[in-house]
Parts: C-alpha cells; sequence; structure tokens
C-alpha cells in the first residue's frame, strides 16, 4: 500500500465541470501539499494545508488531519487546468522531505 | 524575487560519462531538496542540504550519486559513469527554515537528464 494515494489516476472532463480530486496518506504529520505539474514541465505548488480550507481563484484544498485525507477541487474547469496534479505529503522527523502520490492526470475538454 | 534556477534544463549524456545538475535557490532560502522523477513514475526524494551539509541522504543510490550545497554557488547533483537508467527529471525546490513540516517548497523546473 502507498503512503501517499491518490484517485482517480486520471480524470477527463468537460470545460466547465466541477472537479475533485482525492488524497489518502499514511504518513506525515500535519501538513500536506498539491502541486501542478504541465506535461514536460515544471512543478509549481498550488497549496500547502494543515488544516480547513484554501482558496485561490478555482482551486479550492480541504484537509481533514484526523481522517488524514485532503481533496483538490476546481471550479469552472478550463483546458488550460489540464495537467498532473499531485499530492505530497511532509514525513516528519528531521527534514521536511516529501512523499509524492502517483498523481491524477486531469484532461479537460473544450 | 527570482524562483528557483536550475541548470541545464536538458542534459545529454553517453553511458559511463559525468552528469551535474546545479540548483540555485531562491534567494534567502538555505535549504535545498533533490527529487527524481523517473520515466512513467512518480516524484522520490534522493536527498535533503542545508549550506555545508547533507542532512538526509537517504534516497540517494548508494553509489554514483553524490550532492552538495557550498557556502557559495549552487547546490550540484552529480552522478558519475551514467547509466541508461539514470535518465529522469531532476527537480530540486527549496524553502526558507526547513523547520517543522508546514513550510512550502518551492519548485525549480528541474533537468531532463537524457543517457544514451
Amino acid at each position: 500500500k502507498n503512503e501517499v494515494e491518490q484517485s482517480p489516476q486520471n480524470l477527463t472532463a468537460q470545460e466547465g465541470e466541477f472537479i475533485t480530486i482525492n488524497c489518502s496518506y499514511s504518513v506525515g504529520i500535519s501538513a500536506l501539499h498539491w502541486l501542478q505539474q504541465h506535461p514536460g514541465g515544471g512543478i509549481v505548488s498550488l497549496f500547502m494545508l494543515s488544516s480547513g480550507k484554501k482558496k485561490h481563484g478555482r482551486l479550492i484544498a480541504t484537509i481533514n488531519i484526523q481522517e488524514k485525507h485532503s481533496s483538490l477541487h476546481i471550479t469552472a474547469s478550463h483546458p488550460r487546468d489540464s495537467a498532473v496534479y499531485i499530492c505530497a505529503a511532509p514525513l516528519g522527523g528531521a527534514t521536511n522531505k516529501l512523499i509524492f502520490g502517483t498523481g491524477t492526470l486531469l484532461a479537460v475538454q473544450p | 524575487n527570482a524562483g528557483v534556477m536550475q541548470n541545464p534544463r536538458h542534459l545529454v549524456r553517453r553511458r559511463g560519462q559525468e552528469a551535474r545538475l546545479r540548483c540555485s535557490p531562491m534567494k534567502g532560502h538555505s535549504h535545498v531538496y533533490w527529487y527524481r522523477q523517473l520515466p512513467e513514475e512518480g516524484l522520490k526524494f534522493m536527498v535533503y542540504l542545508q549550506k555545508e551539509n547533507i542532512i538526509d541522504e537517504s534516497g540517494m543510490p548508494k553509489e554514483r550519486f553524490s550532492a552538495e550545497f557550498p557556502k557559495e554557488g549552487p547546490s550540484i547533483l552529480r552522478i558519475q559513469q551514467v547509466v541508461r537508467g539514470d535518465s529522469a527529471a531532476y527537480f530540486c525546490a527549496s524553502s526558507p527554515t526547513g523547520s517543522y513540516h508546514q513550510e512550502t517548497q518551492y519548485f525549480g523546473p528541474g533537468t531532463r537528464l537524457l543517457v544514451l
């Protein structure tokens, strides 16, 4: 069992749809990162959250620390949202190294 | 404020050659992480460094790989005698203090290494 699991692995949506990507983790202590990676591109940090909910534009991230579960929502999806979305949990201990999920490949069709 | 910089962006090496990947953290950041993304696989932690210190290298292959973060200059990930299996995207990330577990890491654009 992976320490950080995401679902779904692949997601195709029509433009304008509401999208949810889920992340469950069994490691880490008190925070979770959501990252975005475009094909062949770099990685952008979207959110780092340790409780409740954060919102940035059309992106919303929620986390339940007790249940070790987080969700990333995209409202009014657009083709430019097409990317791989990755959740990552800091492992804890003496370092802040991240344990990554396998990613969710999102394709938003016009 | 420039972001995390990595160079080269693309690197082609023949088997047996050396690869040197550079990472300049964001201004004011003294903590650097290196991650590797193998083709069709997820990101994996390699090494965590502070200035002049390797803090955690638990993700580094035991042979041929080394990393440093000198007092002056960028962090270097060095791969000696590269093999085809080293072909991957190598990302570095930096953070201000590395403390606790609630600090955002800022990623560079990555170096795509191709070993022929």
